[in-house]
């Protein structure tokens, strides 16, 4: 059962463009949620994060959306920079589950210069 | 400030055979997490240690077992291996618990390769 799906494996971006990338999750005990970058022969890095209290958080080029009743989030990067290219995993907790991360399987972003 | 760091960076096992592997989380940090990352999928959640406890475990075999020791360093233990348990093992360590989210923050694992 995939609780946290991310359905685009790849997206391809033009350098200053803006890149968005999509998560959707079925489970309603999930409050708390957040974004990782990937570089290939590293571990995952923190990016943002949101409460499932708010529907929009900002940290410099990087924005997630929260929309509950869709079940959806998503991040935005604006303006894109070839260093942006890497994989970027959602994930998301509950509480009650002891604030364990469940993660979709990844979209590889590729921001072309 | 050091990050999370792991090791070994990369291990060749044979079927049947244990490993253990290593984590230091970052200073200050107290929780402890495992995971396990097969290509193209997201990691996997296997263990989670809060001051030296247990506080979850995933959906892995007995096989899997772990421990956190009094400085918060972690092991993460694998017998009777098997070829599906290649992948790379990733810690990760964050400042609270099971009671608040926090995010964590992972070092750059552990290559496993059973042949």
């Amino acid at each position: 059962d995939q609780q946290v799906k991310q359905n685009s494996p790849s997206l391809s971006v033009q350098e200053g463009r803006i890149s968005i990338l999509n998560c959707d999750y079925t489970n309603s005990m999930f409050d708390y949620f957040l974004w990782y970058k990937k570089y290939p022969a590293e571990g995952p890095t923190f990016l943002i994060s949101i409460s499932s209290i708010k529907d929009k958080n900002e940290d410099g080029r990087f924005t997630v959306f929260l929309n509950k009743s869709a079940k959806h989030l998503s991040l935005h990067i604006v303006p894109s920079q070839p260093g942006d290219s890497a994989v970027y995993f959602c994930a998301a907790s509950a509480r009650e589950y002891g604030n364990k991360l469940v993660f979709g399987a990844g979209t590889i972003l590729r921001v072309k210069s | 400030d050091a990050g999370v760091t792991q090791s070994p960076t990369h291990l060749i096992k044979t079927r049947g055979q244990q490993v253990t592997l290593r984590c230091s989380p970052i200073s200050g940090h107290k929780s402890v997490s495992w995971y396990q990352q097969v290509l193209g999928q997201g990691p996997q959640f296997i263990f989670q240690y809060y001051e030296k406890e247990e506080r979850g475990r995933g959906n892995f075999p007995d096989r899997f077992s772990a421990r956190q020791f009094p400085n918060y360093s972690s092991e993460l233990n694998v017998n009777a291996l098997l070829l599906g348990d290649s992948a790379l093992y990733l810690c990760a360590s964050s400042l609270a618990g099971v009671e608040n989210n926090s995010p964590l923050h992972f070092g750059n694992g552990t290559r496993l390769t059973v042949t």
